[in-house]
């Protein structure tokens, strides 16, 4: 069965760091791009920013929101991916998805896999 | 960024009838050279994750029920849920994959009325 977990969020307070993890299951993890979407509370949808698999250099892409502060990274010998968030802010207050996603080359097409969600609350 | 603009921000439709929801994007996003749309849909239902729906405008994901149809290319686009059932409950998003910045639509609210 093909599975994504996150772990890591929390209740932190402004200006600090967080790691969030993507641990995944019954696929090939280092075969995909993997991505972060985030919703905060009473809003929608947000795309955050997607790693490539290793056979596109691993780069990665962010929306512009959290270019910056945001970094994504993979661990493809433990089938993990992570958000590191920087200085954090209360806009960043969210539930964080991690998504598996389908590709083509280097581009990013749609998320067909999502995992349950990690909350992450920034306040002081 | 492309901007996508889904209306209406919610719609309460009769058991059985059907649910129309649109979506426009800020410019085109078929690609020209292998007439594609890049356009997905999701379901969102309170307390679960996102489900893909829709990919490449049209085409159904594994298992969605065939009540669930995409349509449109270009710049406007439709979900449509025919025969709603009580479980279609859900806040439905459209997402562009055109460009590498990924965006998705505000989101639709489908209620039973």
């Amino acid at each position: 069965e093909v599975q994504l977990v996150e772990s890591g969020g929390g209740l932190v307070q402004p200006g600090r760091s967080l790691r969030i993890s993507c641990t995944v299951s019954g696929f090939s993890f280092g075969d995909y791009a993997m991505s972060w979407v985030r919703q905060a509370p009473g809003k929608g949808l947000e795309w955050v920013g997607f790693i490539r698999s290793k056979a596109y250099d691993g780069t990665t892409e962010y929306a512009a929101s959290v270019k910056g502060r945001f970094t994504i990274s993979r661990d493809d010998s433990k089938s993990i991916a992570y958000l590191q968030i920087n200085s954090l802010k209360t806009e960043d207050t969210a539930v964080y998805y991690c998504t598996r996603d389908v590709t083509s080359g280097w581009s990013q097409y749609y998320m067909d896999v999502w995992g349950k969600g990690t909350t992450v609350t920034v306040s002081s | 960024d492309i901007v996508m603009t889904q209306s209406p921000d919610s719609l309460a439709v009769s058991l059985g009838e059907t649910a129309t929801i649109n979506c426009k994007s800020s410019q085109s996003i078929l690609y020209s050279s292998t007439n594609n749309n890049y356009l997905a849909w999701y379901q969102h239902k309170p307390g679960h994750p996102p489900k893909l729906l829709i990919y490449w405008a049209s085409a159904r994901e594994s298992g969605v029920p065939d009540r669930f149809s995409g349509s449109g290319s270009g710049t406007d686009f439709t979900l449509t849920i025919s025969s709603l059932q009580a479980e279609d409950v859900a806040v439905y998003y459209c997402q562009q994959y055109y460009s590498t910045t990924l965006t998705f639509g505000g989101g639709t609210k489908v209620e039973i009325k």
